[in-house]
């Protein structure tokens, strides 16, 4: 049982241009996600999170957007750079829900010179 | 400010042997978790500590899953006997309180042969 799900398993973009990040949820209970990125051979780090109350949340070239009737979530990288290829996973968790953080399968970003 | 140390950074074993990972986390952190990354897959909690007592270990499979934080501090997680399907990245994390920015150190890569 899947609750929070990135459909797409890899991604590749030009840079300079834009990358979208896809991730889904099905826990209604979910009221606060984030963004993890994670190089080979190290840990996740945390990239970006945004609350259930907004439906929006940047940070540099970094966005979060947040469509909670649709349950969905979007991570968008604008300029995208060679360096911020990496796996980026996508986390959810909830005072309702154990306040556990669930994380996606993961997509790999690779940004093209 | 030193991150979360874990080691050894890469075990390969047969299956039915045992195995103990550590964990030190970031200074200060009173919370601190385990988790398991299946290849292709996101992580999965198995335990969490706050101090040295357990928090949640409900998706620890404790037939064969120990993990222990006696001193409130360094944490070691171990498996006996290994099952193939055990093969995957043990991730540590820490982080002050309750909060889901978690630290990650950089895993330890089982290989159950």
């Amino acid at each position: 049982d899947q609750q929070v799900k990135q459909n797409s398993p890899s991604l590749s973009v030009q840079e300079g241009r834009i990358s979208i990040l896809n991730c889904d949820y099905t826990n209604s209970m979910f009221d606060y996600f984030l963004w993890y990125k994670k190089y080979p051979a190290e840990g996740p780090t945390f990239l970006i999170s945004i609350s259930s109350i907004k439906d929006k949340n940047e940070d540099g070239r970094f966005t979060v957007f947040l469509n909670k009737s649709a349950k969905h979530l979007s991570l968008h990288i604008v300029p995208s750079q060679p360096g911020d290829s990496a796996v980026y996973f996508c986390a959810a968790s909830g005072y309702n829900a154990g306040n556990m953080l669930t994380f996606g399968g993961g997509t790999r970003l690779m940004v093209k010179p | 400010e030193a991150g979360v140390a874990q080691s050894p950074r890469y075990k390969i074993i047969e299956k039915r042997q045992s195995v103990a990972f550590w964990c030190n986390p970031i200074s200060g952190h009173a919370t601190l978790y385990w988790y398991q990354q299946i290849l292709g897959q996101g992580p999965k909690l198995l335990i969490q500590f706050q101090n040295n007592g357990v928090v949640d270990d409900s998706q620890l499979p404790k037939d064969r899953f120990s993990a222990e934080r006696l001193k409130g501090v360094d944490s070691t997680l171990k498996i006996q006997p290994a099952k193939l399907e055990d093969s995957a990245v043990y991730l540590c994390a820490s982080t002050q309180g309750v909060d889901e920015k978690l630290f990650f150190g950089s895993g330890t890569q089982l290989s159950v042969l």
